[in-house]
């Protein structure tokens, strides 16, 4: 079965630009979880998506923002991107919210310069 | 609000010995987990627990949940277990969860030396 895959892995943009990562979940999970990592914060839970609706939400500015399909693929988009935004993101699948056993992707690391 | 402390932060051991790292949180909750995450970044899910104890292989966690308090014990340790191990969990809607999604311990950098 194959594992979560995040698009893209790597990525560089400079402030006020935004950008769009993608999480395809593992076959059968309906959960996609969306977490950031950060040397300072370490990680912090950004939003949860379930059959296509945002469950739960973390504390984050509104420039932060995500979307799951109907076929559990996820997206999350930061608008105006800020330095402090440089960070790894990473996503996670489940069967069905974060009570069940947690499938990280890679990650995608950002860079804001 | 919903506070993860993990120790030691950071542990140096020699090969065969056995380790443990703690994991206390301060609310109610409705599950813990247990990841390990290596140079590079990936993370893999080590153990969910909402009561008791779980093994697999050399890897043992335990929870008391009267205490707020989890352990992760590595037995006969060896140096492919050098990683970041980090304690999450999930307060109960009573706890204000529901809404946060999990709340993480800053993490344990273990180095196992030949």
């Amino acid at each position: 079965k194959a594992g979560v895959t995040q698009t893209p892995r790597y990525l560089i943009k400079t402030r006020g630009q935004q950008v769009t990562l993608s999480c395809s979940p593992i076959s059968g999970h309906r959960s996609v979880s969306w977490y950031q990592q950060t040397p300072g914060q370490g990680l912090q839970f950004l939003f949860e998506y379930f059959s296509e609706t945002q469950r739960n939400k973390g504390n984050f500015p509104g420039r932060f923002s995500g979307r799951q399909f109907s076929n559990s693929r996820s997206e999350m988009n930061v608008s105006t991107l800020e330095l402090g935004d440089s960070a790894l993101y990473l996503c996670a699948s489940s069967l069905a919210g974060v009570t069940y056993e947690q499938y990280f992707g890679p990650g995608t690391r950002l860079t804001v310069t | 609000k919903n506070e993860v402390e993990q120790s030691p932060q950071n542990l140096t051991a020699q090969e065969g010995e056995f380790i443990t790292i703690n994991c206390s949180y301060s609310v109610g909750i409705s599950a813990l987990h247990w990841l390990q995450q290596h140079p590079g970044g990936g993370i893999v899910s080590l153990f969910m627990l909402s009561s008791g104890k779980k093994k697999h292989g050399r890897l043992i966690a335990t929870i008391n949940i009267q205490e707020k308090h989890s352990s992760l014990h590595i037995t006969a340790s060896h140096p492919r277990d050098s990683a970041v191990y980090i304690c999450a969990v999930e307060p109960t809607l009573l706890s204000g969860g529901g809404a946060d999604g999990l709340t993480f311990g800053k993490g344990t950098h273990l180095i196992i030396q030949p």
